[in-house]
């Protein structure tokens, strides 16, 4: 069974048009969750760390939330520049120091 | 340096051949990670080091793969006999603990014909 979730897979927005990006998990024991931004051909650049449930972050356009079973990173009027694949990772406190990612969500914001 | 740099950036092997793929990390940062992200997939855990205590090597896929790093300087990971499903990106990050901002590197395109 997969640890993290996220969808949908891919989602194409007109420019300006708002969504969010969705990552769901079901082991419990969450120590923090990880958004992350990855451009093809680099390596993951960090955007939020979150650590409890309620817990909100904000980067221009960008605001992720924690629930107990789930984080949304909602995508506020985005920008073509915005185009990039999410990825969410999460670390638990029973599973040490080893990260579970996700998949992704390949965005692409259409000027 | 200003981040984390690997190399090479691309490899490319023949099947059986060893590989070994370097990581220089952030200067100042104690602790290291190694990644494998296949084609469409998500990042694969591998093997963590922190400061000088032992590794955490849970995500090694076999005994083929293999890390070093001395103190908090460069890391290798080294990859035996290689297959043909060993063929991935492979990414470094740095950081000063497990739950602190991971920096990654620009990762290694390794290719195993």
């Amino acid at each position: 069974e997969d640890q993290v979730t996220q969808s949908p897979e891919a989602l194409r927005l007109q420019e300006g048009e708002s969504s969010s990006l969705n990552c769901s998990y079901t082991v419990s024991g969450l120590r923090g969750l990880f958004w992350y931004r990855q451009d093809p051909g680099k390596g993951p650049e960090f955007l939020f760390t979150l650590y409890s449930a309620g817990e909100e972050k904000e980067k221009e356009r960008l605001k992720a939330t924690l629930t107990k079973k789930e984080s949304f990173l909602h995508i506020t009027a985005p920008k073509p520049e915005d185009s990039a694949t999410y990825l969410c990772a999460l670390l638990y406190s029973n599973t040490g120091n080893q990260f579970y990612f996700g998949t992704g969500t390949s965005l692409t914001v259409i000027p | 340096g200003a981040g984390v740099s690997q190399s090479p950036s691309n490899k490319v092997t023949e099947k059986g051949k060893d590989v070994e793929l370097r990581c220089d990390p952030i200067s100042g940062h104690t602790a290291l990670y190694w990644y494998r992200q296949r084609l469409g997939q998500g990042l694969e855990f591998l093997i963590y080091f922190q400061g000088n205590s032992a590794p955490d090597k849970s995500g090694l896929p076999s005994d083929r793969f293999s890390a070093e790093r001395t103190g908090e300087s460069v890391s290798t990971l080294t990859i035996q006999r290689t297959q043909q499903e060993d063929s991935a990106v492979y990414l470094c990050a740095s950081t000063f603990s497990v739950t602190d901002t991971q920096y990654f590197g620009p990762g290694t395109r390794l290719t195993v014909l």
